[in-house]
């Protein structure tokens, strides 16, 4: 079946640094979503990307989806206290309508 | 606005009782799904629902039940609870249109 998997699987930066997390999928998605979960909270939809290529912002967040449409990376620029949290991406496949969720990354700030 | 509502939030069970998690969603969503989450492996899809009458397996689907028979409510029936149940189970649902997930608070729950 298809599987997404995201790495790293924990990611601890200073204050201020970058961080990024890559997605990885074995089948080709429709679609790439990603999710953000605080700690002791449920996931909350970010943003959702749909087209081959495509770039996305949100503030400090940029989002890309690969050109073959099975990979995706979040990049956070700067990070602050309140970006801690575990990123989760997710996809169907085509003409699927199960979401699989990759394993997460989790990211801790050292203020 | 409500969104999608779980009970219980906390629960203790002895193994081999039987226990439903409510998941109610007031959105008219068509699709509703079932995750649970343990530590290092994300949330994985235990069953999901595309209308009122319609359920079907996940990744993993043993040792749970569902219904559908309307679409506002999503039960997860756990018939004979295992230590192996213990983890935070997530109610989720979705329109058919976006894809975007709504997800419930959760329910921890563990199985002594």
């Amino acid at each position: 079946g298809q599987q997404v998997m995201q790495i790293p699987q924990y990611q601890h930066v200073q204050e201020g640094e970058d961080f990024t997390t890559y997605c990885n999928s074995s089948t080709t998605l429709s679609n790439i979503q990603w999710y953000k979960q605080r700690p002791g909270g449920h996931p909350v939809f970010l943003i959702q990307l749909v087209k081959s290529g495509e770039v996305k912002k949100q503030k400090r967040l940029t989002f890309q989806f690969g050109e073959a449409k099975k990979n995706s990376s979040l990049h956070i620029t700067a990070t602050q206290t309140t970006d801690v949290g575990t990123y989760f991406c997710a996809g169907p496949g085509f003409g699927n309508e199960k979401l699989t969720f990759g394993t997460g990354t989790r990211l801790t700030i050292i203020p | 606005n409500a969104g999608v509502t779980q009970t219980p939030k906390f629960q203790v069970l002895k193994t081999g009782q039987s226990m439903t998690l409510q998941c109610a969603q007031d959105m008219n969503h068509e699709y509703m799904s079932w995750y649970r989450q343990d530590p290092g492996m994300g949330l994985r899809l235990i069953h999901y629902s595309v209308g009122a009458g319609i359920t079907d397996q996940g990744e993993v689907p043993n040792g749970y039940n569902v219904s559908r028979s309307t679409t506002e409510d999503f039960p997860l029936r756990l018939l004979s609870a295992a230590p192996s149940q213990t983890s935070v189970y997530f109610c989720a649902s979705r329109s058919g249109v976006r894809n975007t997930i709504y997800f419930g608070e959760g329910s921890w729950l563990t199985v002594v």
